[in-house]
């Protein structure tokens, strides 16, 4: 069954602090992993977009890895503001014939003053 | 202002009562999709549209209708027949359905009662 992971479900760390997310994900076959931020109530926005020869891709702060071995992937947050407060959402594309997404629950990240 | 528009950000419904949610987007994309948000889950697919006049059941079409009779606009229809229809929906377009990035409206929360 195809699935993606994602943990921690929930995290608070302190503005200027570092942290990392983790995916992992059984979908196949594999086309490309992308991470999203999504605000309360708001629709999801595209940090990162990987496919399978790319093991590393940064976005300002962010910067996604993707160990297509393994299949597990990592978004690390550097100097945390109080904006990156939001859940972010693992995505995993499948292409069979049509360009089928599977998503992840999302970490909620609270950067807390 | 280019982009992709959801109508209205919160809809209330009796339950019973047919409703139709809007979507718009000018970005000239082929491709549009209707998904479905619910707390503790990861977005699932309910219909796509690769191309004008042409649609796709996603992963959870019953209860849901939608028409694509013009490039820019893909309405959804909730209809009396969907069981659990207070959710959080969203609409998102891509050039095409070929792995290409989707981008998401902001959103209409709906809630029956």
């Amino acid at each position: 069954k195809n699935q993606v992971e994602q943990s921690p479900q929930s995290l608070i760390i302190l503005e200027g602090k570092n942290c990392t997310l983790q995916c992992n994900y059984t979908v196949s076959p594999f086309s490309n992993l992308r991470w999203y931020k999504q605000d309360t109530g708001r629709g999801p926005v595209s940090l990162t977009i990987m496919t399978f020869s790319e093991n590393t891709k940064s976005n300002g702060r962010y910067t996604a890895t993707l160990d297509a071995d393994t299949k597990q992937s990592s978004l690390h947050i550097t100097a945390s503001q109080l904006s990156d407060s939001a859940s972010y959402i693992c995505v995993v594309s499948s292409h069979t014939g049509f360009q089928k997404l599977v998503f992840g629950t999302g970490t909620r990240l609270l950067v807390s003053p | 202002d280019g982009g992709i528009t959801q109508s209205p950000k919160y809809l209330f419904r009796k339950e019973g009562q047919n409703v139709t949610l809007s979507c718009e987007q000018n970005l000239n994309h082929d491709a549009m999709y209707w998904y479905r948000q619910d707390p503790g889950q990861g977005l699932r697919l309910i219909y796509y549209s690769q191309i004008v006049n042409d649609f796709q059941k996603g992963d959870i079409a019953e209860g849901y209708s939608v028409s694509r009779e013009k490039k820019e606009s893909f309405p959804l229809t909730v209809t009396s027949a969907q069981k659990n229809p207070t959710a959080f929906y969203l609409c998102a377009s891509s050039i095409s359905d070929e792995g290409y990035e989707q981008y998401f409206g902001p959103g209409t929360r709906l809630t029956v009662t």
